[in-house]
């Protein structure tokens, strides 16, 4: 079993709608969630980042955490072309010590968002 | 601010020749980066973690004779493709941690390899 396991679609929506994205991951050390958006040929950046369980909102993103069913979601509200694009997801076991800024990613989902 | 400037965004190089890929972290120090390699429809494969001032420590399976990694400075950090061949083309980013603005890594563009 990967660690991480992401759909990679491709996942084609039409504008307006919801979006839910989603990653399952099977180390129960994982602490920091985060949703990246990387574009073609572009590196990721960074959309949204949770720690352990819970739910964040920024605009029409939204990004959920469930530990115990060691499960993360994105939402993207009111979709736009402009949201077409990968989205993975990553997360880390902790952000201090040595060997704990690692990143463990996911596949990425290739999200297309019809006008 | 926390941004990583890599360069070049994309290189061509013939068989057997070597490619130096540049991160900077221009408004931070970064003390550790990540490398990180990502084939078509993939996900990112990290290859190595640099530490300023001391030895890079490479993934397994990740020959470290090839892909050369320096970090001299706090906001240098370099990978050299050494005799690259053309299963060596492929999308390599770095990667360094931050805190502010945001708690995350920040990542570079990339840079496109192609080996012909």
């Amino acid at each position: 079993q990967k660690e991480v396991e992401q759909d990679p679609g491709p996942l084609s929506v039409p504008e307006g709608a919801i979006v839910s994205l989603n990653c399952t991951y099977s180390n129960s050390a994982f602490q920091y969630f985060m949703w990246y958006r990387q574009y073609s040929r572009k590196g990721p950046e960074l959309l949204m980042y949770t720690y352990s369980s819970g739910n964040k909102e920024d605009g029409r993103f939204t990004a959920q955490v469930d530990k115990s069913s060691k499960y993360i979601s994105l939402f993207i509200r009111d979709s736009q072309p402009s949201d077409s694009a990968t989205y993975l997801c990553a997360m880390s076991l902790s952000y201090s010590g040595a060997g704990s800024y690692q990143l463990t990613f996911g596949k990425g989902t290739k999200l297309s968002v019809i006008p | 601010g926390a941004v990583v400037s890599q360069h070049p965004s994309w290189v061509i190089c013939k068989s057997g020749t070597s490619v130096k890929i540049e991160c900077r972290s221009l408004d931070f120090q970064a003390t550790t980066m990540f490398w990180y390699r990502q084939f078509p429809k993939q996900s990112l494969m990290l290859m190595a973690t640099s530490n300023e001032g001391s030895k890079a420590t490479y993934e397994q399976g990740v020959e470290k004779d090839k892909f050369l990694i320096n970090h001299a400075s706090l906001t240098l950090s370099t990978l050299t493709v050494t005799s690259a061949h053309p299963e060596d083309s492929s999308f390599y980013i770095c990667s360094a941690p931050t805190i502010l603005p945001f708690y995350g890594y920040t990542f570079g563009s990339g840079t496109r390899l192609t080996v012909v």
